[in-house]
């Protein structure tokens, strides 16, 4: 039982490229996060989906843009990299709502020059 | 929406010490309280996690407490262990409209040989 997997682990982008971040949960989960988590700080939310078909954003959505593909997988896109998105991030899934345990992945470190 | 506060950001006890780390939430709406455990370079995974209708849960070492008058919660580990060296996170959420964790901004444990 694999969990969250997120792809890739590690990315160098250069300001201006784009990307888009991967995440996929096999634990039949309603709802996925996108967090970044920059040194010294907690995560935040970049934005979330509580169920297939719905994404709405969290604390930090700037420059960034997600889409539900199905149940299982949830992604992230950078439009146009900016050196101030350099950070950890890591997608999370949980069985329902904001109540319930959310189980992260192993994380996406993005470097952008 | 929800801001949660937490202290100390850095602690250093002996080992078999008891370590406590406070966090304080501001959203009296919250009712899911989960504390994650973060090594280096590592996923957060949860060690434990309390709801409103609950004033303290333990498990093993470790516990938490909750004042929902004073919207406060707390983690206590108890003869604590080099390899409880660690960021601890407390968070919380609620399970309605964002239905989504708002994190501290983590504490740094030093357990000292």
């Amino acid at each position: 039982n694999a969990g969250v997997t997120q792809t890739p682990k590690f990315q160098v982008l250069k300001t201006g490229q784009s990307m888009t971040l991967q995440c996929a949960q096999d634990m039949n989960h309603n709802s996925m996060y996108w967090y970044r988590q920059d040194p010294g700080m907690g995560l935040r939310l970049i934005y979330y989906s509580a169920s297939e078909g719905t994404t709405d954003k969290g604390e930090v959505p700037n420059g960034y843009n997600v889409s539900r593909l199905n149940k299982r997988e949830f992604s992230l896109r950078l439009e146009s990299a900016a050196p101030s998105q350099t950070s950890v991030y890591f997608c999370a899934s949980t069985t329902g709502g904001g109540d319930q345990p959310q189980h992260f992945g192993d994380g996406t470190r993005l470097s952008i020059l | 929406g929800e801001n949660v506060e937490q202290h100390p950001s850095t602690l250093s006890v002996q080992e078999g010490d008891s370590a406590v780390i406070k966090c304080t939430y501001s959203d009296s709406a919250s009712n899911y309280f989960p504390w994650y455990k973060q090594e280096l370079g590592k996923r957060p995974q949860l060690i434990i996690d309390i709801r409103s209708n609950v004033g303290e849960k333990k498990d093993q070492r470790i516990a938490v407490t909750l004042n929902k008058t004073a919207k406060h919660f707390s983690l206590h580990i108890t003869e604590t262990q080099p390899e409880d060296s660690a960021v601890y996170f407390c968070a919380a959420s609620k399970g309605t409209g964002r239905r989504a964790l708002t994190f501290g901004s983590g504490t740094r444990l030093q357990v000292q040989p």
